[in-house]
């Protein structure tokens, strides 16, 4: 069964502590994509990653990393440096022909 | 710059009627125009597209058509059903290298029957 999968589903943190959100893709994808989505404000990229060991930072980058270690992977990880992290999290993959697919996304919230 | 300019942020139809949601961009280079659909707590589905060589596209209910001259883009759902209801991303290329895409803001779709 082919997608894109995240997780956790909901995800909740405390103010001051890291947390990374899951990406995983067996679409053979290269390219791959995590938007934040607040309300009315659509989707925001924060990084890409065109191919493995290489991304750019997006529109928010700043308080947000990546890695890019595995074709099927694209963890995020919010640090503490994010004001404001709670929000719905989206990951999106796609070919060459720059058609995007996204996953179900996460909702983390900080308390 | 500016992302896609979607409009309208909101529109309600009666089951049956047709539903209209525009965009407008402002890169001549844009080559490449997606249609997403967001179901409450889920990720955005790709719906339909279209790419700047063609002017209309069109998939059972849905219709895309582009006006590259004007730069505008516009969905189209006729004969709408309860389970149209959602909220639809359209989203441009800018004619980027790097599989980038720039969405709209979205438009919540709510059809009553």
């Amino acid at each position: 069964d082919g997608g894109i999968t995240q997780s956790p589903k909901y995800l909740f943190r405390k103010e001051g502590q890291n947390v990374t959100l899951s990406c995983e893709q067996n679409l053979n994808h290269d390219a791959m994509y995590w938007y934040r989505q607040d309300p009315g404000q659509g989707l925001r990229l924060i990084y890409y990653s065109q191919i493995v060991n290489d991304f750019q930072k997006g529109d928010i980058a700043e308080g947000y990393s990546v890695s890019r270690e595995k074709k099927e992977s694209f963890p995020l990880t919010v640090t503490s440096a994010q004001k404001n992290p709670t929000a719905f999290y989206l990951c999106a993959s796609s070919i060459a022909d720059r058609t995007q697919f996204f996953g179900p996304g996460t909702r983390l919230t900080v308390l | 710059g500016e992302n896609v300019e979607q409009h309208p942020s909101t529109l309600s139809v009666q089951e049956g009627d047709s539903a209209v949601i525009k965009c407008t961009y402002s890169d001549s280079a844009s080559n490449y125009f997606p249609w997403y659909k967001q179901e409450l707590g889920k990720g955005p589905q790709l719906i339909i597209d279209i790419r700047s060589n063609v002017g209309e596209k069109k998939d059972q209910r849905i219709a895309v058509t582009l006006n590259k001259t004007a730069k505008h883009f516009s969905l189209h759902i006729t004969e709408t059903q309860p389970e149209d209801s959602a909220v639809y991303f359209c989203a441009d290329d800018r004619g980027s290298t790097l599989g980038r895409l720039y969405f709209g803001r979205g438009t919540q779709l709510t059809v009553w029957p």
